[in-house]
């Protein structure tokens, strides 16, 4: 089993619906979970991070996590045709002493007018 | 402006000529890494390093090498490129204390002949 599991897409919709995203994940020991957004041809940015379980809200952006599921989601709401990229999750924990993200292979996100 | 940079951003070469590939940062941070990026296959760390003269493996280190002289610069070197190192590379870097806010560079795309 892959440490962290993440559907490739495309994942298609209209302006304005309200998207999920959502990665798995089997190492327990990942505290830190974080989504990073990365537009055609550049680096990924990182757009939200939570540290253990609960919910964070940032603008139109809601980052979940549920440890006890080994799941986590973001949500985008209203989502706009600025948001088509590719959003990947990724993670850390103390047995890598935090230094190692491990990342999920992205869902590419498809936003049409 | 805090930015990571990388270069060249695009480069063909043929199998077994040297090539290296440099990543500058100037936010005095720490902690450096190395990534590819395949199709299928996502982000994969190459090599880290925790500080000047600090260097480790990551996920995928054959046939890289990596040296860390000045906080600022982690360069990436292919001693004897081969086809199969034809990839999407990223630098990035962050500070030891928030080790969830990795900052990426704009990539450097790499065709091995």
């Amino acid at each position: 089993q892959k440490e962290v599991e993440q559907d490739p897409g495309p994942l298609s919709v209209p302006e304005g619906a309200i998207v999920s995203l959502n990665c798995t994940y089997s190492n327990s020991a990942f505290q830190y979970f974080m989504w990073y957004r990365q537009y055609s041809r550049k680096g990924p940015e990182l757009l939200m991070y939570t540290y253990s379980s609960g919910n964070k809200e940032d603008g139109r952006f809601t980052a979940q996590v549920d440890k006890s599921s080994k799941y986590i989601s973001l949500f985008i709401r209203d989502s706009q045709p600025s948001d088509s990229a590719t959003y990947l999750c990724a993670m850390s924990g103390r047995n890598s002493g935090y230094s190692t993200l491990t990342f999920g292979k992205g869902t590419m996100l498809l936003v049409s007018p | 402006e805090a930015q990571v940079t990388q270069n060249p951003r695009y480069l063909i070469t043929v199998t077994g000529k040297k090539l290296t590939v440099t990543c500058s940062q100037n936010m005095n941070h720490e902690y450096m890494s190395w990534y590819r990026q395949d199709p299928g296959l996502g982000l994969r760390q190459i090599y880290y390093s925790m500080n000047v003269e600090v260097t480790d493996k990551g996920d995928v280190p054959e046939g890289y090498k990596v040296s860390r002289k000045e906080k600022r610069n982690f360069p990436l070197i292919l001693e004897s490129p081969s086809p199969n190192q034809t990839s999407l590379y990223f630098c990035a870097s962050r500070s030891q204390t928030v080790a969830h806010e990795q900052y990426f560079g704009p990539g450097t795309r790499l065709t091995v002949t």
